[in-house]
């Protein structure tokens, strides 16, 4: 089946440090998304992207989905501490026909910020 | 507005108890989905529902049993359960129409078993 290779596993840095994490797939997507969880709360969708070589930002946060849509990045500038959590990236395949898609998950970033 | 709600938000049943986790989401999406995610883990899809059809079950063990009573509720049934079941589990949503198939999770139900 689909996989995801999510790097790297955990990154711990310092405030105002810029973040870079990436996720490459053997199989294509139609769609690349980024999610970040707080410990015992649900995933909170951070960025949505369609279309390859899209390049989208929110805030601090910017992704691409890239050119080949084997792959994503995802990147955070000047960081703070509530950026801390972990940061999955999904690929999603609606598989045609249907009105649902399936999300292939990476195993996810774990950021750590200091103060 | 993009909220899913879920619950309750803890629950601790026995193993022979039976239980319902609930989810509802006003957004108008017309497939809803559950997950379940271990500690650290990412999530792992159990059961989808598509305009209140199970469209998806991931070879879920009958001991978890979904509900859709309507467009806008998501049940999920719980009944002799293993403390392996143990998990935080999620409830998601997607707009079921045109191209946009992001999905939107609620809180989760932090389930232990005991």
């Amino acid at each position: 089946g689909q996989q995801l290779n999510q790097s790297p596993q955990s990154m711990f840095i310092q405030e105002g440090e810029d973040v870079s994490m990436n996720c490459t797939s053997s199989s294509i997507f139609n769609t690349w998304l980024w999610y970040k969880q707080d410990p015992g709360e649900g995933p909170v969708l951070l960025i949505a992207l369609y279309k390859a070589g899209e390049l989208t930002s929110n805030g601090r946060l910017t992704a691409q989905f890239g050119i080949t849509r084997k792959d994503s990045f995802l990147n955070i500038s000047a960081s703070i501490p509530s950026d801390v959590g972990i940061y999955f990236c999904a690929g999603l395949y609606g598989p045609g026909g249907t009105s649902y898609g399936k999300l292939t998950f990476g195993q996810g970033t774990i950021l750590t910020v200091h103060p | 507005d993009t909220e899913v709600t879920q619950t309750p938000k803890h629950l601790v049943m026995g193993m022979t108890n039976k239980k319902s986790l609930k989810c509802e989401q006003h957004m108008g999406h017309r497939a809803m989905y559950w997950y379940k995610q271990k500690a650290k883990k990412p999530p792992e899809l159990m059961f989808v529902y598509s305009y209140e059809k199970l469209s998806i079950n991931e070879s879920v063990p009958s001991r978890f049993s979904p509900e859709c009573p309507n467009s806008s509720l998501l049940n999920l049934h719980l009944h002799a359960l293993q403390p392996e079941d143990s998990a935080l589990y999620l409830c998601a949503s997607s707009q079921g129409f045109g191209q946009s198939y992001e999905q939107y999770f609620g809180p989760g139900t932090r389930l232990t078993v005991t």
